[in-house]
């Protein structure tokens, strides 16, 4: 079965620290990942995609990086600010088109 | 250019009632997806349609439905609502639907 597995379910950090948020799946034959921010109650903002033929990507102070032989992709954020505070969702397509979405990882940034 | 958007915002209904959500894709895309998301899990997949043909389904029973428009807006009707279908109802489109994908802020459903 094809899943995607986000831990941990939730973060605290205090603000200016560099960190990472990690995703695995299970099956490496993937077509692309997808970073997602989500706002409480709101819908989600892409933030990265990496297509399957490349290792990372990065975007201001995120990096995303993709290692697909073992099964794992990292969000790098830089210098987080309390604005960086929300829910960031990893998904997986796979042959079919639909987006498999990990449970999350609620981060909050504390000034 | 516009996102995608959704309407409506919010929508109380009571068990038992039919509801019809409604998503208009970014200028240019030509598929829509619709997700589910429960509270404090992460979405759940229900239905993707480019160019007016269903391609895929995910886990969901037949009181679900949706269809797609010659202009690629689309609607997602539930039928035979129960307490359970509360939800935030997310429609997503994209170029054909194995590129990045793009996020509507969803249709708040809460049945009673």
């Amino acid at each position: 079965k094809q899943e995607v597995t986000q831990i941990p379910a939730a973060l605290s950090v205090p603000e200016g620290e560099n960190l990472v948020l990690n995703c695995s799946f299970t099956d490496s034959a993937i077509y692309n990942l997808q970073w997602f921010r989500q706002d409480p109650g709101k819908g989600l903002t892409s933030l990265l995609l990496i297509q399957s033929s490349q290792r990372e990507q990065t975007s201001g102070r995120l990096n995303a990086s993709l290692d697909k032989s073992s099964g794992r992709s990292t969000l790098y954020i830089a210098a987080s600010q309390p604005g960086d505070s929300a829910t960031y969702l990893c998904a997986v397509t796979w042959g079919a088109q639909k987006l498999v979405f990990g449970q999350g990882t609620r981060l909050t940034i504390n000034p | 250019d516009a996102g995608v958007t959704q309407s409506p915002t919010h929508l109380i209904k009571t068990r038992g009632q039919q509801v019809t959500l409604r998503c208009s894709p970014i200028s240019g895309h030509k598929s829509v997806s619709w997700y589910q998301q429960v509270l404090g899990q992460g979405p759940q997949f229900i239905f993707q349609y480019y160019e007016k043909e269903e391609r895929g389904r995910g886990n969901f029973p037949d009181r679900f439905s949706a269809r797609q428009f010659p202009n690629y807006s689309s609607e997602l009707n539930v039928n035979a609502l129960l307490l359970g279908d509360s939800a935030l109802y997310l429609c997503a489109s994209s170029w054909t639907g194995q590129n990045e994908q793009f996020f509507g802020p969803g249709t708040r459903l809460t049945v009673l």
